[in-house]
């Protein structure tokens, strides 16, 4: 059974950092790509991030460019998501979720997301 | 960047109906479409990939249909669990982006 468990998530206040982790279980890790999905409060969901499965290639949304960066540490089945200079907009529910390759794939697991409030 | 558009974006129905549910990309992304099926609290769950391809283990009332920008969603016999919102998303290129979404309630 594939396990994908988000956590980090809390109240930060504008301007400062939080790192998310996505524990994996249930699949080859290494093998994977790797996605953070956001949706704020009542609203839709937001791709945010990809890395491939070997950490070489990655990509990001305009709206985190320059704040929030992707990792992953196959030894330890883990993604990251370090997330600086927090704005309240960035409020939201954060899902890690994988696809078999990094290009022209779409998420057949997700996690069930961790909460990240920026407020001051 | 690609923008999908999801209609309508309220839907209201009852058991035993058939729904049909549109998303409109903003330009050509042939067959690189994803259905997700969310309730409320929970991560969203894949119901059909490659625009029509049903994933293993959902019902098949659920099919998909279209290719390049229109594509549709539609469940033929509405079940009470199938009440929930559905959303879209494009896996053509990055950015990948999702539709606003589709709340489909019990009339």
């Amino acid at each position: 059974q594939v396990y994908l468990v988000e956590s980090g998530g809390g109240v930060v206040q504008p301007g400062r950092s939080l790192r998310l982790s996505c524990a994996a279980s249930g699949f080859s890790f290494s093998t994977y790509a790797m996605h953070w999905v956001r949706q704020a409060p009542g609203r839709g969901l937001e791709w945010v991030a990809v890395m491939s499965y070997d950490g070489s290639n990655k990509y990001y949304a305009d709206s985190v460019t320059g704040r929030f960066t992707i990792s992953r540490d196959n030894s330890k089945n883990t993604l990251y998501l370090q997330m600086n200079s927090l704005k309240p907009e960035d409020t939201a529910v954060y899902y890690c979720a994988r696809t078999m390759i990094i290009a022209r794939d779409y998420f057949d697991y997700w996690g069930r997301g961790t909460l990240v409030t920026v407020s001051s | 960047d690609i923008q999908m558009t999801q209609s309508p974006s309220t839907l209201s129905a009852s058991v035993g109906d058939r729904v049909t549910i549109t998303c409109r990309a903003s330009q050509s992304i042939s067959s690189w479409l994803a259905w997700y099926q969310q309730k409320p609290g929970k991560a969203p769950k894949l119901l059909i990939y490659k625009a029509s391809s049903l994933q293993s283990g959902v019902p098949s009332r659920f099919s998909g249909s279209g290719s390049g920008t229109e594509f549709t969603l539609t469940i033929s016999s509405l079940q009470p669990d199938d009440f929930a919102a559905y959303y879209c998303q494009h896996y053509n290129s990055y950015p990948y982006s999702f539709g606003q979404g589709t709340k489909l309630e019990i009339e």
